[in-house]
């Protein structure tokens, strides 16, 4: 079945840095997404793409389709403590089909 | 607006014993929902989803079962659970239009142990 692939797997960096994290798909999707989970809550949507090659921005957060359409990438600029969580892609075939997780990259700021 | 409540936010029940985990949607009508569960460390499994009062699809076999007996109330339950139960358990809801909309809204959790 439909698969993601998130790495890094975790990422421990100082605070003001800046993040990269990716997502790949085994197959194709029409809609890329990023959730933010902090500790002990449920996740939350930070962004949305829909359209290949598409780069949208959240604040210090941005995020852009892939071309090959199986691909999608989360950059955070100038990281801050409240940006320590799990950060999910997530991505749907089509409007018709559920929305897949992949498993998560876990961010921890050091001040 | 929209909320959704989860609860309880954390239970610790001995193997073998029954579970009811309760969530309910206020401000929407018709709305899709979702069971997730989270193991540690782990990404989010989809466990069941409904699309209507009664309407549960099953997405791996195990030992819970799902039901929804108000348009805006799904409940998670199992007759007795195992020790592989455990984790954090996460109802969502989004929007309806016969489809899966994207932008799902979760609650804030059940962190089950069972010991």
């Amino acid at each position: 079945g439909q698969q993601l692939n998130q790495s890094p797997q975790s990422m421990f960096i100082q605070e003001g840095e800046d993040v990269s994290m990716n997502c790949t798909s085994s197959s194709i999707f029409n809609t890329w997404l990023w959730y933010k989970q902090d500790p002990g809550e449920g996740p939350v949507l930070l962004i949305a793409l829909y359209k290949a090659g598409e780069l949208t921005s959240n604040g210090r957060l941005t995020a852009q389709f892939g071309i090959t359409r199986k691909d999608s990438f989360l950059n955070i600029s100038a990281s801050i403590p409240s940006d320590v969580g799990i950060y999910f892609c997530a991505g749907q075939e089509t409007s018709y089909d559920k929305v897949i997780f992949g498993p998560g990259t876990s961010l921890s700021v050091i001040p | 607006s929209q909320t959704i409540h989860q609860w309880p936010a954390t239970l610790v029940q001995p193997v073998g014993s029954p579970l009811s985990l309760e969530c309910t949607v206020e401000g929407t009508s018709n709305p899709n929902l979702y069971w997730y569960r989270q193991a540690a460390g782990r990404g989010l499994q989809l466990l069941f989803y409904s699309v209507g009062i009664g309407q549960i699809s099953s997405e791996v076999p195990q030992n819970l079962s799902a039901s929804r007996p108000q348009d805006r109330q799904f409940i998670l339950s199992s007759k007795k659970l195992l020790l592989s139960d455990s984790g954090f358990y996460l109802c969502a809801w989004t929007t309806s239009s016969g489809q899966h909309n994207e932008k799902l809204f979760f609650g804030s959790g059940t962190q089950l142990s069972v010991l």
